[in-house]
């Protein structure tokens, strides 16, 4: 089945630097992407809508220049979380569409941690 | 404002309870339901779910879907300990490419 990554797995950084999260579809093409983050115990929240070649569309509340996304090629979109401070901390899953035509299953990453000190 | 809320947040049952899981939805241009399984990381696919009435089965696990009533659930009869985990449901939208709104989750625990 389809495969997305994501890299690194676990960041840990100090307050005010930036953190750049990358995810990427191993075996297949992704137009689009998606990323969500969590918190714990709790469900995922969408941040923003990753478009190749276009600009990210983010949900209400997300702050585009914090959360600044890329999404260089059809399998790269990059986060980098900007001038982290300790409440960014959570886990950061991204995501990509299914191949079958019709079908609204997603492929998910397997996360990152991020923890800002 | 779209809401998807699953019931209940959490639950812990022996093994071999049958649980039953809940999930409504209130949002507009609704297009499908679909049910994840999250353990220690990314979420996995169990079912997806775009007309009433028709029960989608795997195993033990088994999920239906009301569209009048805009709930559905999810069932895991003979539970094991491995299918301890948060279970998500999430709605997509007609005209928006795949995005998922999640619910609340339910995080099931089972003991021995």
């Amino acid at each position: 089945g389809a495969v997305v990554s994501q890299h690194p797995s676990r960041v840990i950084c100090k307050s005010g630097t930036s953190v750049k999260i990358e995810c990427r579809s191993l075996d297949f093409q992704a137009t689009t992407m998606f990323w969500y983050r969590q918190f714990p115990k709790q469900s995922l929240m969408l941040m923003a809508t990753s478009n190749e070649g276009s600009k990210a569309t983010y949900e209400q509340g997300v702050e585009k220049d914090k959360f600044l996304i890329n999404h260089a090629s059809l399998t790269l979109s990059t986060l980098t979380v900007t001038s982290a401070h300790p409440e960014d901390s959570s886990f950061y899953i991204c995501s990509a569409p299914g191949l079958l035509t019709g079908t609204d299953t997603q492929y998910f990453g397997p996360g990152t941690r991020l923890t800002v000190l | 404002e779209d809401k998807v809320v699953q019931s209940p947040l959490s639950l812990v049952v022996h093994e071999g309870d049958t649980v039953t899981l809940n999930c409504s939805y209130e949002v507009t241009n609704f297009r499908s339901l679909l049910w994840y399984k999250q353990e220690k990381k990314a979420p996995t696919f169990l079912f997806m779910l775009t007309s009433s009435g028709i029960e989608k089965k795997s195993g033990r696990l088994s999920s239906i879907l009301d569209k009048k009533e805009l709930f559905s659930i999810l069932n895991i009869t003979a539970t094991q300990t491995g299918d301890s985990a948060i279970y998500l449901c999430a709605v997509t939208f007609t005209g928006t490419a795949s995005k998922l709104t999640f619910g609340t989750g339910t995080r099931l625990q089972v003991t021995l």
